[in-house]
């Protein structure tokens, strides 16, 4: 299975734009890459996801290297309320017959007023 | 969006007593359920798939006797801990697909989670 390695923690100034890293090195032809949050004391929740091309929806934008071994999630505007961690993660199909997330450490950004 | 309600938030319990998790697709079905277990200031761990009708797929290291996992309806998937112990205290979390998770570009609905004190 692919493995995707973010920096730990990042900062960001309130109505800054914030670019999270990832890298995905191993990633196969038909990996999707997708990008979930935890804010603190809360299950995670889906923000956005792609195959190849960019992506936007109303959370957030996931700008694809062409190689696809990176991606970046762009927050246009941080506010207090994007302070969480976030996770890139590659579904890969389990034994149990369903695509399984696998959650790495993820990368915990802050936002300052 | 579709929303998965997990009930309770917090339980505290005493050693040697179980405790029934439940998680709940409010708006759509949900074929496949995902357990998952978070100790403090580490990342999600998965801990079961639970396919409604059939018997739960256990990861490694997971005993299935302590984690009893019930997927009896489409939209209700219980998770019990039976004989907690302190250091079963822990974060845990419960996802839901509508399709069954059978595509990699299918996104995950997550519950809130419930904590999980075993004193």
């Amino acid at each position: 299975d692919a493995k995707t390695t973010q920096p730990n923690s990042m900062e960001s100034n309130e109505e800054e734009p914030v670019h999270l890293p990832c890298n995905h090195s191993t990633i196969s032809g038909t990996d999707y890459i997708h990008w979930y949050r935890q804010l603190p004391s809360q299950g995670p929740e889906y923000v956005i996801h792609g195959l190849t091309s960019n992506v936007n929806n109303r959370m957030a934008s996931l700008a694809i290297a062409e190689d696809r071994k990176s991606s970046t999630l762009i927050l246009h505007r941080a506010t207090l309320r994007d302070a969480a961690v976030y996770y890139c993660i590659l579904p890969h199909y389990s034994g149990a017959g369903s695509y399984q997330l696998t959650f790495g450490k993820g990368t915990k950004l802050s936002v300052i007023p | 969006g579709a929303v998965v309600s997990q009930h309770p938030s917090w339980v505290i319990c005493k050693s040697g007593t179980s405790v029934k998790i439940e998680c709940r697709s409010l708006d759509f079905q949900a074929t496949t359920m995902f357990w998952y277990r978070q100790f403090p200031k580490q990342s999600l761990m998965l801990m079961a798939t639970s396919n409604e009708g059939s018997k739960a797929t256990y990861e490694q290291g997971v005993e299935k006797d302590k984690f009893l996992i019930n997927h009896a309806s489409l939209t209700l998937s219980t998770l019990t801990v039976t004989s907690a112990h302190p250091e079963d205290s822990s974060f845990y979390i419960c996802s839901a697909s509508p399709t069954g998770a059978v595509a990699p570009n299918e996104k995950l609905f997550f519950g809130s989670g419930t904590q999980l004190s075993v004193l």
